[in-house]
């Protein structure tokens, strides 16, 4: 149980085009997802918490306007690189928290990511 | 402002020993501590939680110990294999849900 899938796994695209990443919770409800970006030998660094239903909530430093996050189902939250550059490439990757348990029960479950490479 | 290390980077050891992998944290109060294990181009895989009230956790050859005081966290893996070899990510959360990694270590069993 509690497996989260991404997809695309890889992509390329064009200086200045805009790139869709999709994020699902394939057997459990997500009320929350959460957004990371991890540029080679470095952690995980969190971008924004996507909450189905409501607008996004974005880390320091993260441009909302660039990063769009819609959260339209329990199952489904989506990423989309708007007018994207060489800078932004990079593995991004969602993860989701199953429903906690008694006194609360946070591991977080995580997509495959994706490899996203901007020309 | 909120800081973990990871000691070290990268660490070797020998199939069969035990390794130890360390996380510090300071300007911090998490309610839990979590390990996870990244593979190259791969998302992380959840590992072991432990909370601020629990002082050790097992699962199999895992051990991950948590001392609030020291704020340091242990994670032990015995009889390590080759297969073992991966990134080893420790994670400090509240239940906010608020979750921040440390920068990992590169752990290689060699045979």
């Amino acid at each position: 149980g509690a497996v989260v899938s991404q997809h695309p796994s890889r992509v390329i695209c064009k200086s200045g085009t805009s790139v869709k990443i999709e994020c699902r919770s394939l057997d459990f409800q997500a009320t929350t997802m959460f957004w990371y970006r991890q540029f080679p030998k470095q952690s995980l660094m969190l971008m924004a918490t996507s909450n189905e239903g409501s607008k996004a909530t974005y880390e320091q430093g993260v441009e909302k306007d660039k990063f769009l996050i819609n959260h339209a189902s329990l199952t489904l939250s989506t990423l989309t690189v708007t007018s994207a550059h060489p800078e932004d490439s990079s593995f991004y990757i969602c993860s989701a928290s199953p429903p906690g348990t008694s006194g609360g029960s946070y591991e977080q479950y995580f997509g495959p990511g994706t490899r996203l490479t901007v020309t | 402002s909120q800081k973990i290390e990871q000691n070290s980077e990268a660490l070797n050891i020998q199939e069969g020993k035990t390794a130890t992998l360390t996380c510090n944290y300071t300007n911090y109060s998490p309610a839990y501590l979590q390990w996870y294990r990244q593979d190259p181009g791969r998302g992380p895989v959840f590992l072991l939680l432990i909370r601020e009230n629990e002082k050790e956790k097992r699962k199999e050859r895992l051990k991950v110990t948590f001392d609030t005081t020291l704020k340091q966290s242990l994670f032990h893996i015995t009889a390590s294999q080759p297969a073992d070899s991966a990134t080893y990510l420790c994670a400090l959360g509240d239940y906010g849900q608020n979750f921040v990694f440390g920068p990992g270590t590169r752990l290689s069993v060699l045979p």
